[in-house]
């Protein structure tokens, strides 16, 4: 069993609409990351959490420690948004490398 | 700043071929690391560095190799190209859990 698991891992919307990606995860860890792939593309880094809630335009992404979970937010989606969504997290592991182990991605795709 | 810089883009091997990937920071981070994106999984950890000098093996190690002469450079070597390695490889860095940054990838193919 994979130690990070998102859901769903295909979604398709309509522009306009709430989007929400889902990421558990089954060990301690220090910080969880938002990732952002487009097609053919890089992957960009969109969120970095330890606790609570963050917001950045019209994306939020929300932490629950205890019950090792987190969920990424898009408000009035757009088609730029379609694109590869991961979660990584670095396990507690006591070392300072800051490794990440990753989610198999959740494919958005938006459409017009 | 140009951030990770990978190259190259894309490349096609022969079986038994060797090369090198290509991995340049320019944000003198301490922590680099070398990941593979195979279809449908999460990215896996080849090898990482904590410094200068230091690395160390990640999740999938077999036929690569890694130095780190500099603090900006971090090669991945793969000495006999094998068709199990056909992937999309990623160089990332960090200085601390706040700024992980990656490069744009090498799309490889071994035939």
């Amino acid at each position: 069993k994979n130690e990070v698991e998102q859901s769903p891992q295909n979604l398709t919307a309509q522009e306009g609409e709430f989007i929400t990606i889902n990421c558990s995860y089954s060990v301690g860890i220090s910080a969880l990351h938002w990732l952002q792939q487009h097609p053919g593309g890089g992957i960009v880094s969109l969120f970095m959490l330890s606790s609570g809630k963050k917001k950045h335009g019209r994306l939020i992404a929300t932490i629950n420690i205890q019950e090792k979970h987190s969920s990424l937010h898009i408000t009035a989606s757009h088609p730029r948004d379609s694109a590869v969504y991961i979660c990584a997290v670095k396990v507690n592991s006591g070392g300072s490398n800051y490794k990440l182990t990753f989610g198999k991605g959740t494919l958005l795709t938006v459409n017009p | 700043n140009a951030g990770v810089t990978q190259t190259p883009k894309f490349r096609i091997l022969k079986i038994g071929q060797s090369m090198t990937l290509q991995c340049t920071q320019d944000m003198n981070h301490n922590y680099m690391y070398w990941y593979r994106q195979d279809p449908g999984m999460g990215l896996k950890l080849i090898y990482y560095s904590v410094g200068a000098g230091i690395t160390d093996k990640g999740e999938v190690p077999n036929g690569y190799n890694v130095s780190r002469s500099t603090t900006e450079d971090f090669p991945l070597r793969l000495e006999l190209a094998a068709p199990s390695q056909t992937s999309v490889y990623f160089c990332a860095s960090s200085q601390n859990p706040n700024g992980y940054t990656f490069g744009s990838g090498t799309r490889l193919t071994v035939v």
